[in-house]
């Protein structure tokens, strides 16, 4: 049931763009996005529900193919202030949409 | 507090004993999960409170591991005869249901992490 995420770890240069994908083998309610930085707790960057939407504010932003059973998070003229891992987190079309699974995560590193 | 706590931040024992662990979420949040970050690795979903309702006890991994939660404040993690396999971060998060039945963003305590000998 738990997400897979790809890549698991990438190193950028800052200003390069970043992709990171979330593929569920359930159908998906709604994807939750969290960035944690080391030694520290997740935080929240954005929500998706179902429906195909795009959410984002700045240079970071997702979107979410309900028909794959997947989302990408978009981080573009990366910063170094976005190194740190990022999880996705998925509620599932039946059941407890409340309950959120996470992935094992993404570790992205960026460099000056 | 502002945010959600949790106590203690860490904690030290031996193979065998009982540990608790305390989660004060942000009052007003009727939702409340526990999860289990082992060093290095992800999330592990372990247990889910929403309000009233009957919580979601599926990723508890043994019957050395339970959860209670006092109406909608306080909640408490119970390992019993602990093993070095439990050893991990306990992240508590709490929130607010968002849209229809999917709970909002989620705020994370700083965990307690757990040492077995």
């Amino acid at each position: 049931q738990q997400p897979v995420q790809s890549p698991q770890a990438v190193i950028l240069r800052e200003g390069e763009d970043a992709v990171i994908n979330c593929s569920s083998s359930k159908a998906l309610y709604s994807v939750h996005w969290y960035r944690q930085k080391h030694g520290e707790a997740p935080v929240f960057l954005m929500i998706l529900l179902k429906g195909g939407e795009q959410k984002g504010h700045e240079k970071i932003s997702a979107s979410f193919n309900e028909k794959k059973q997947q989302s990408s998070l978009y981080l573009t003229a990366s910063q170094l202030s976005y190194s740190g891992t990022y999880f996705c987190g998925t509620a599932f079309d039946s059941g407890n949409t409340g309950k959120l699974i996470f992935g094992q995560g993404t570790t992205l590193q960026v460099k000056p | 507090g502002a945010g959600v706590s949790q106590s203690p931040s860490n904690k030290v024992t031996e193979k065998g004993k009982d540990v608790e662990l305390r989660c004060d979420p942000i009052s007003g949040h009727t939702a409340l999960y526990w999860y289990r970050q082992r060093l290095g690795q992800g999330l592990e979903f372990l247990i889910y409170f929403q309000g009233n309702s009957a919580p979601d006890k599926s990723g508890l991994p043994s019957d050395r591991f339970s959860a209670e939660r006092t109406g909608e404040s306080v909640s408490t993690l119970t390992i019993q005869r602990t093993q070095q396999e439990d050893s991990a971060v306990y992240l508590c998060a709490s929130g607010r249901p968002w849209l229809a039945g999917v709970t909002g963003e989620l705020f994370f305590g700083e965990g307690s992490r757990l040492t077995v000998l």
